[in-house]
């Protein structure tokens, strides 16, 4: 079936510092791509999502490109601030279902 | 324009006592979820609503029930609570042209 792997965390960076959360997928078709942040204490928000291959996502200075080749989605963010610190999901919704897959979720902690 | 709102925001219950976990949404969605999202194993689908009307099970249905009373409301019933139902609900709804699915704030739940 359909499944997301993300990297085990938590990562923890310094401010500023250059951020990357792994995610690739399973699936048999070409799937929409999201990745949801959730804030402590808070329920998930969309964070950024791509469509087909090679499309961009982008928001609050976060990117994600989505790669059919290697079946990835990577989350990136040139310089990371305490703001950031959250869980990231990373989650996928393959054909006409209207279903998501999310993965385990990776904790990022930033310090000052 | 609240979103998607949840009651209660916590609750402790004993084993074998029973309650509904209520949400509802102000965005017109036709689809509607519950997750419960346990430490370390990200979101798991409990049951979803395509429409008013129709429920299907998710991936953990056991002990659980589910009523789609209106567009706006879907609500999850435990019927005789138990320990290993301890967890953070989230209830979600999605927005039909783009898939993005818009959270509530989550149900803390207790059982002991």
């Amino acid at each position: 079936g359909d499944s997301v792997t993300q990297m085990e965390g938590p990562v923890t960076l310094s401010e500023e510092a250059f951020l990357t959360i792994n995610c690739t997928y399973t699936a048999t078709g070409y799937p929409s791509l999201f990745w949801y942040v959730q804030y402590p204490g808070e329920g998930l928000q969309l964070l950024l999502k791509a469509t087909k291959a090679d499309d961009k996502g982008s928001n609050k200075g976060f990117e994600a490109t989505y790669r059919k080749e290697t079946t990835s989605f990577h989350l990136e963010k040139g310089s990371v601030q305490v703001s950031d610190s959250a869980v990231y999901f990373c989650a996928l919704r393959l054909g006409a279902g209207n279903m998501l897959t999310f993965g385990g979720g990776t904790r990022l902690m930033v310090k000052p | 324009n609240a979103g998607v709102t949840q009651t209660p925001k916590f609750q402790v219950l004993k084993t074998g006592q029973s309650m509904t976990l209520q949400c509802a949404q102000d965005m017109n969605h036709n689809s509607m979820y519950w997750y419960r999202q346990d430490p370390g194993m990200g979101l798991r689908l409990i049951y979803y609503s395509a429409s008013e009307g129709t429920t299907d099970k998710g991936e953990v249905p056991n002990g659980y029930n589910v009523s789609r009373l209106n567009k706006r409301e879907f609500s999850l019933r435990l019927e005789s609570a138990a320990p290993s139902q301890t967890s953070v609900y989230f209830c979600a709804s999605m927005r039909d042209e783009t898939y993005e699915q818009y959270f509530g704030p989550g149900t803390r739940l207790t059982v002991t």
